[in-house]
């Protein structure tokens, strides 16, 4: 089945500082990626739908200034946490979509953890 | 309440049992649906959508039932293996899916 991959798989960090997400659709062209973020225990929770060459829309709730999301090319996806705090501490999840068969496929996520 | 219910569990079966998870969920113009597995820490894997005729594949076997907005899946002969969460999800539209909080399975000796 078709990649995705998501870099850093874990990060830490100091409160205040930002912490960038990469989500690469490595064989398939994706124009729509999404971010999924989920705390212990609980569900994914959708934040936003990246679209190429065009502006994030995001959840409602989720701050657009503070998660940051670019979607410059049709295989990467950024997702930028700014000014990182504690309770920003969470697994975060990318999915790409497959424009041919519509399927979403989730990259392996990437652990933060805000000190 | 919440777009997409489900039983947290944890439902604790012995190898060789037949277990069966329910969720229910909200919006009823919601177009597909499915159900994913996810191992600790790890991403969501697809095991399968869910059809209104119903499908099976291998052990596992889903059920969609619009009119009461319920889906469910069954698991028969289980294996170690097949201890995970597992989440019910819903496609709302617009390609949004929609994650319930997830079935966890403990399957032992």
């Amino acid at each position: 089945g078709a990649v995705v991959s998501q870099h850093p798989s874990w990060v830490i960090c100091k409160s205040g500082t930002s912490v960038k997400i990469e989500c690469r659709s490595l064989d398939f062209q994706a124009t729509t990626m999404f971010w999924y973020r989920q705390f212990p225990k609980q569900s994914l929770m959708l934040m936003a739908t990246s679209n190429e060459g065009s502006k994030a829309t995001y959840e409602q709730g989720v701050e657009k200034d503070k998660f940051l999301i670019n979607h410059a090319s049709l295989t990467l996806s950024t997702l930028t946490v700014t000014s990182a705090h504690p309770e920003d501490s969470s697994f975060y999840i990318c999915s790409a979509r497959d424009p041919v068969n519509y399927e979403q496929y989730f990259g392996p996520g990437t652990r933060l953890t805000v000190t | 309440r919440k777009e997409v219910e489900q039983d947290p569990g944890p439902f604790n079966v012995p190898e060789g049992a037949t277990v069966a998870f329910n969720c229910t969920y909200s919006n009823s113009a919601s177009q597909s649906f499915f159900w994913y597995r996810q191992d600790c820490r790890k991403e969501p894997k697809l095991l399968m959508s869910v059809y209104s005729s119903g499908n099976e594949d291998g052990r596992f076997t889903a059920q969609l039932n619009r009119a009461s907005q319920y889906i469910s899946l069954l698991i028969r002969d289980s294996k170690l293996s097949d201890s995970a969460t597992y989440l019910c999800v819903v496609n709302t539209g617009f390609q949004k899916l929609v994650f319930g909080t997830g079935t966890r399975l403990l399957v032992s000796p």
